[in-house]
């Protein structure tokens, strides 16, 4: 177990480039996040996946912003015509959803160590 | 919608003392409960969870938290603090029905002063 990986960890990008991120979870998990967090925020979600299966997407996830899990295992996050607000760390966790009898159960979320994207 | 509220942006004590971090939750139906930590630069690593055993609940590196279903808290407490716990504490909530996304706190820093 290797833990959550991201890639890049730090981006900077002039305003109204394209820039893609990548999340590699803990291999065995079957659910994938992506969050925001600004500086002196909290994480805020985005948007999440059950295998490959894109379940939920928050408003904050503008029509800019797409988010793939193909095969059910690494994640990518991409923000086209990149703006100044897009400035912040993306995080990227995975957990195992298990639905126990009959009720779900959330495990515990493991985060990677973000990609930090400026936009200049 | 679930939300948890941080009560102190920013918090010091000396080292040694008692850690106290505040947080309430708003639901009607106790949820899962969360405490994360995170250092500068770095994701966030998960100190403990609430999802509905023991009330008191053991984290790691000495702290713990205790669910108070009447007044709506999961405050995190540690008995002595080490330099090396300051940090960024985040308290999260999951909803217990769906067990979908987490909603994150504003968070606290702690600071310890030798």
């Amino acid at each position: 177990d290797t833990g959550v990986s991201q890639n890049p960890r730090h981006k900077i990008t002039k305003r109204g480039q394209n820039v893609t991120f990548r999340c590699d979870p803990i291999s065995e998990h079957n659910r994938l996040y992506w969050y925001r967090q600004t500086l002196g925020q909290g994480p805020e979600f985005l948007t999440y996946f059950q295998n490959e299966a894109q379940l939920e997407k928050s408003r904050l996830l503008s029509d800019r912003f797409s988010a793939e899990r193909p095969k059910g295992s690494f994640s990518t996050l991409e923000i086209q015509r990149t703006e100044q607000g897009d400035s912040a760390m993306y995080l990227c966790a995975s957990s195992f959803y298990l639905l126990a009898g009959g009720r779900r159960v959330p495990y515990e979320q493991y985060f990677g160590p973000g990609t930090r994207l400026t936009v200049t | 919608a679930q939300s948890v509220t941080q009560l102190g942006s920013h918090v010091s004590v000396s080292e040694g003392a008692l850690v106290l971090l505040r947080c309430n939750y708003s639901s009607s139906v106790p949820p899962y409960l969360f405490w994360y930590v995170q250092y500068p630069n770095q994701g966030l690593q998960l100190l403990l969870k609430y999802t509905s055993a023991a009330t008191l609940v053991k984290g790691i590196n000495g702290f713990e938290a205790e669910f108070k279903k009447s007044e709506t808290s999961f405050h995190l407490t540690k008995p002595s603090a080490h330099m090396s716990d300051a940090a960024e504490y985040f308290c999260a909530v999951s909803d217990r029905n769906t067990g979908n996304q987490f909603y994150f706190g504003t968070g606290t820093s702690l600071t310890v002063i030798p």
